[in-house]
């Protein structure tokens, strides 16, 4: 069936390095993508959005890049802080309309290196 | 604004009791949705309500599991009879469904534990 999935399961950077999380998803129907950050025995925290319409979306210390021909997703965090450390997922919302509940990818959890 | 709160944060119960699960979203918010989060499977969406009505429960993994929304500020999840494959942290969240704004924000989780 279709799916979101993530490519590495643990990323370790350090400190002050840039990192590069990335995710890919099979649902070509898709066009809405989400960013979520879970810190440990919190609840999954929006990070940033992407619509299919965009290639690419900056916030504060984050970038996320949008590849529909490959169907690929990535997140950028620059100038990573030890409060980087988390597990984060992508999300993704098929383009039927309305608020839709959104499926999840397995997760990678980035490990900031002091 | 206190965010989408969740009670309790813990549940431990034994196999065949019933669970409920409580969720009062962020006022103002008109879709909630219940997840589940296991190591296995990850986050996976169980049920979601528009403006209080369900709209979408093929993730209720079966009849045991049962979820009602009866007013805007209130949303249980109840499992009848529990087994220990439920356990699980369970993530209620909510979101203003806008046409362009999809952003859910989510609560801390119960963690259900069924011995």
């Amino acid at each position: 069936g279709e799916s979101v999935g993530l490519h590495l399961p643990t990323l370790s950077v350090q400190e002050g390095d840039n990192s590069i999380i990335n995710c890919a998803y099979s649902n070509s129907a898709s066009d809405y993508f989400i960013w979520y950050k879970q810190e440990s025995g919190k609840g999954p925290q929006f990070i940033i959005d992407i619509r299919s319409n965009m290639d690419k979306r900056q916030g504060q210390r984050v970038t996320v890049l949008l590849n529909k021909t490959v169907k690929h997703l990535s997140l950028q965090i620059a100038a990573t802080q030890p409060g980087d450390s988390a597990v984060y997922f992508c999300a993704e919302k098929d383009a039927g309309g309305g608020a839709d509940g959104l499926t999840f990818g397995k997760g990678t959890h980035l490990i900031i290196q002091p | 604004d206190a965010g989408v709160i969740q009670s309790p944060r813990h549940e431990v119960t034994e196999m065949g009791q019933e669970v409920t699960l409580r969720c009062k979203p962020i006022s103002g918010h008109n879709s909630l949705f219940w997840y589940r989060q296991t190591m296995m499977r990850g986050l996976e969406l169980l049920i979601y309500f528009n403006n209080n009505v369900p709209i979408d429960d093929s993730g209720m993994p079966e009849d045991r599991f049962s979820a009602k929304m009866p007013n805007a500020s209130f949303s249980t999840l109840k499992i009848q009879p529990s087994e220990p494959r439920d356990s699980a942290v369970y993530f209620c969240a909510s979101s203003l469904w806008s046409g362009a704004n999809n952003e859910q924000f989510f609560g801390p989780g119960t963690r259900l534990t069924v011995l």
